[in-house]
């Protein structure tokens, strides 16, 4: 099956801690972004990756932070440095470029501090 | 003037009614928009795409493009309670430069009711 998995579905940080957060996709999709989601709001971009070995920062980076090894995975690590980090993380690939880009998402991970 | 705004509902329609959801854009030259149905919980799901002024139907969806104006609408026609989600406009922002990117609008609840 093509698509794109998120892993954990639901997980709990503690105080001072990192985690990541794990996105996979089999799509062959060159670009690959996390957003997150806070309640009843829209998403916010986090990161973006538009090749292997790059990407950049998006709206509210600040505390997060990412790598892009491979095509198909692209990672985000939520710092202690996040004051508030609990929501709902999407990651979402693209196929097309510009004009004709269009993108998939996830199914999400839900994160909350303990 | 955020740049993809939408009505955030709630939007209460009867079923068997048609439902009208609205998204207006800032940027005059963006060609692609977007509209993905998230039901609570879950992730974004693309339901429509289109790319020229004019209307384009999918099954009960139309999706209708105004770029004179910088709306797009989704038409839900016969509206079931399945449909009862939060629709979500999506954008391609400066789509022929480097800052090309696809902005989220923060959704419209849509609720049908029995």
């Amino acid at each position: 099956d093509g698509g794109i998995t998120q892993s954990p579905k639901y997980l709990f940080r503690k105080e001072g801690q990192n985690v990541t957060l794990s996105c996979e996709q089999n799509l062959n999709h060159d670009a690959m972004y996390w957003y997150r989601q806070d309640p009843g709001q829209g998403l916010r971009l986090i990161y973006y990756s538009q090749i292997v070995n790059d990407f950049q920062k998006g709206d509210i980076a600040e505390g997060y932070s990412v790598s892009r090894e491979k095509k198909e995975s692209f990672p985000l690590t939520v710092t202690s440095a996040q004051k508030n980090p609990t929501a709902f993380y999407l990651c979402a690939s693209s196929e097309g470029t510009g004009a004709q880009e269009t993108q998939y998402f996830g199914p999400g991970t839900r994160l909350l501090v303990l | 003037q955020k740049e993809v705004e939408q009505n955030s509902g709630p939007l209460s329609v009867p079923e068997g009614a048609i439902a009208s959801l609205n998204c207006t854009y800032s940027d005059r030259v963006s060609q692609s928009f977007f509209w993905y149905r998230q039901y609570s919980g879950k992730s974004p799901e693309l339901i429509m795409s289109i790319y020229s002024n004019g209307d384009k139907e999918d099954g009960r969806f139309t999706a209708q493009l105004n770029k004179a104006s910088q709306y797009v609408s989704l038409l839900i026609r016969d509206s079931q309670p399945s449909d009862s989600a939060t629709y979500l406009c999506a954008v391609n922002l400066h789509p022929y430069s480097s800052a090309s990117k696809i902005i989220f609008g923060s959704g419209t609840r849509l609720s049908i009711r029995p």
